[in-house]
This record gives structure tokens, C-alpha cells and sequence, in this order.
């Protein structure tokens, strides 16, 4: 079975503090790819941060890095000195290679900024 | 360009009535996807195209009919639907390097 569980439905965080989101999966391949995606109330899908499997060195993006433990099949994002526009609802998901490879979703984690 | 890009952006109509959702992309993407998404619900996926074939259908009502007319548009025909149907209906396309790129949705209102 391949899934994707995110086990904290809403998180909140004060601006310019560090906060992490956390994402399990499950999955029987080895090649495969983890993904966060944000999406704000405009509705857009933004790629966040990418981390291929076979891949041991961290991603990372600007303020946005992941812990990607392959063992223990963990893939949490750390968000630092969080902003405003960072409120959104983020989403994990797994996705695999091939021309017709699909996305996995977990169910999302509200993200809030306190000013 | 490298963005998706669905028309139109809104969308209301009867549940006698025929619509069709647009997707474009000029990114030489050769898997396109349609999603639907319900409020604070993650997408679900409805059908993959790879090759402007149709690969994956995930039982998905026949009042939904997807159409690629070439490799870089995507189409999703609308009729009879059901006020269920509303939803945010979302548009992908992915890369070889395995990045997918989604469009901005569009927000769909069955009455």
C-alpha cells in the first residue's frame, strides 16, 4: 500500500520562529520522490521543496529544508524565520517516476502566522 | 513558460447544462492529470493522460469525459452534473526531471 499521513491538522507559529511540519509514507518502491506542496486561499499548488529517494543529502530551499529519514520513511519540512505569506495549508506527497507516475496526497497541515 | 494555465478560473452552471474545462501547457510535458478537490480535503485524482493517451481513470462518473486534443492541452467535458460536483477541479502536468506543475484550478458551482 502506498500512503501518506500527516498527523497534525493545523499548526501555528510566530513570525520570524521555526516551525516543522511532519509527513510519514509508506511505500514497496524504491525509486520514488516527496514533495511539499503549499497551497494558500488563492488555491495554487506551489511546489515547496522536492527530495529524491536515493538521495541521502537533505533538500533545501531558501527558508525551507526537510529531514528526510529513508528508514524510518519520515519526510518533515522545517520552516524558518516564518513569514506572513507562509500561512497556507501544506501538503506531503509521494510520487513516483515513469511518464505516467502519480501523486500521492496526505491530508494537509493548516499552517497559521501570529504576527 | 513554464506554467499551467486553466480557463475558466470560475465556473457555475445547471445540472442539465454542458461546460468544458481547459488546461494548457507549453513546457513539453508529456503526462497531464486532471484533479478534483473538495474544501480543506487533499486532490483526488480523476484521470492521467501520458502521450496524449488516456492511462488512468479512477472510476470516475461517465458525466465526466477528459479530451487531449495534443501533447499540450487537456480538456475536461462537463454534463449532467451533480451539486456533489462542485469543487475545485485542478490541472497538472509533470516533467521529466518528475516535477509536476499544477494550474490554478478552477473553482466549480453545480446549481
Amino acid at each position: 500500500a502506498q500512503t501518506v499521513t500527516q498527523s497534525q491538522p493545523e499548526m501555528s507559529v510566530q513570525e520570524a520562529e521555526t516551525v516543522t511540519l511532519s509527513c510519514t509514507y509508506d511505500t514497496s518502491e524504491s525509486d520514488y520522490y516527496l514533495f511539499w506542496y503549499k497551497q494558500p486561499p488563492s488555491r495554487q499548488m506551489i511546489l515547496v521543496i522536492r527530495q529524491e529517494a536515493y538521495k541521502q543529502q537533505n533538500a533545501t530551499e531558501n527558508r525551507f529544508s526537510v529531514n528526510f529519514q529513508k528508514a524510518a520513511k519520515s519526510f518533515s519540512l522545517k520552516i524558518s524565520d516564518s513569514q506572513l505569506g507562509d500561512a497556507a495549508m501544506y501538503f506531503c506527497a509521494l510520487g513516483y517516476g515513469g511518464s505516467q507516475g502519480n501523486l500521492i496526497f496526505g491530508k494537509g497541515t493548516k499552517l497559521s502566522v501570529k504576527p | 513558460d513554464t506554467e499551467v494555465t486553466q480557463t475558466p478560473k470560475h465556473l457555475v452552471m445547471g445540472m442539465t447544462n454542458k461546460k468544458s474545462l481547459k488546461c494548457e501547457q507549453h513546457m513539453g510535458h508529456r503526462a497531464m492529470y486532471w484533479y478534483k478537490q473538495k474544501a480543506k480535503k487533499p486532490p483526488e485524482l480523476m484521470f492521467v493522460y501520458s502521450y496524449e493517451k488516456l492511462s488512468i481513470n479512477e472510476s470516475v462518473p461517465s458525466r465526466f469525459s477528459p479530451e487531449c486534443p495534443n501533447s499540450s492541452l487537456l480538456n475536461l467535458h462537463l454534463h449532467a452534473l451533480q451539486p456533489e460536483d462542485s469543487a475545485l477541479y485542478l490541472c497538472a502536468s509533470k516533467g521529466p526531471n518528475y516535477g509536476y506543475t499544477f494550474g490554478s484550478g478552477t473553482r466549480l458551482t453545480v446549481v
